[in-house]
């Protein structure tokens, strides 16, 4: 199986501010890369497939990148409701394989 | 809107079946255009892929759990099973059902119930 890792696993950040999640695949998966948020007690929701392409009614201020091993995730100006976990998933090859997740909480 | 419901058993004894059931509205599990997918989430593994079904009646398992799982389609009620035989406290983790669709042929899970907790254990 593809191991997807998420780092960091966690951060503290406050509204208003910029941050960025990193996923590093095991192999080279193109651009097969998607990001989820899931809030407690709730399924994820995705935001993003392809890496970069932003799902419908998602806000520009989520923003995607990477190609081949290595991948991004950047939230600019941070808002109350952007606190939450967000997982990476591949979708190269069988199995799928979600990262660990991130974990984006008040400073 | 499309909405997905999983049901079942919250509590399932070690060695027994774990059954759940996914109802579809919005959305047909006779399209040709998606998989219905179960995955679950522990907090020990994480997000984990558990199989799917397509309308044809093909499926395809994670191999961690092949041996163990089966998933099935009732296209007269819009659902979709899962069984799971010889639980195990490892088994124990939130399960969510969802839709694989695609975008610009990059495959994706664009709707996910709202997921059912279930606990093995004596």
């Amino acid at each position: 199986d593809i191991q997807m890792t998420q780092s960091p696993s966690s951060l503290s950040a406050s509204v208003g501010d910029s941050i960025t999640i990193t996923c590093r695949a095991s192999q080279p998966i193109l651009s097969y890369l998607n990001w989820y948020q899931q809030k407690p007690g709730t399924a994820p929701k995705l935001l993003m497939s392809a890496a970069s392409n932003l799902h419908s009614g998602v806000p520009s201020r989520f923003s995607g990148s990477g190609s081949g091993t290595d991948f991004t995730l950047t939230i600019s100006s941070l808002q109350r409701e952007d606190f939450a976990t967000y997982y990476c998933q591949q979708s190269h090859t069988a199995p799928p394989t979600f990262g660990g997740g991130t974990k984006v909480d008040i400073k | 809107q499309v909405q997905l419901q999983e049901s079942g058993p919250g509590l399932v004894r070690p060695s027994q079946t774990l059954s759940l059931t996914c109802s579809v509205s919005g959305s047909s599990v006779k399209s040709g255009s998606y998989y219905w997918t179960w995955i679950r989430q522990s907090a020990g593994k994480g997000l984990e892929w558990i199989g799917r079904i397509y309308v044809s009646g093909d499926t395809n398992y994670n191999p961690s759990l092949k041996s163990r799982v089966t998933i099935s389609l009732d296209t007269s009620k819009n659902q979709f099973s899962l069984k799971l035989t010889s639980v195990s406290a490892a088994d124990t983790a939130v399960y969510f059902c969802a839709r694989r669709n695609f975008w610009n042929s990059f495959p994706i899970f664009d709707y996910w119930g709202q997921g059912a907790l279930v606990t093995v254990s004596p």
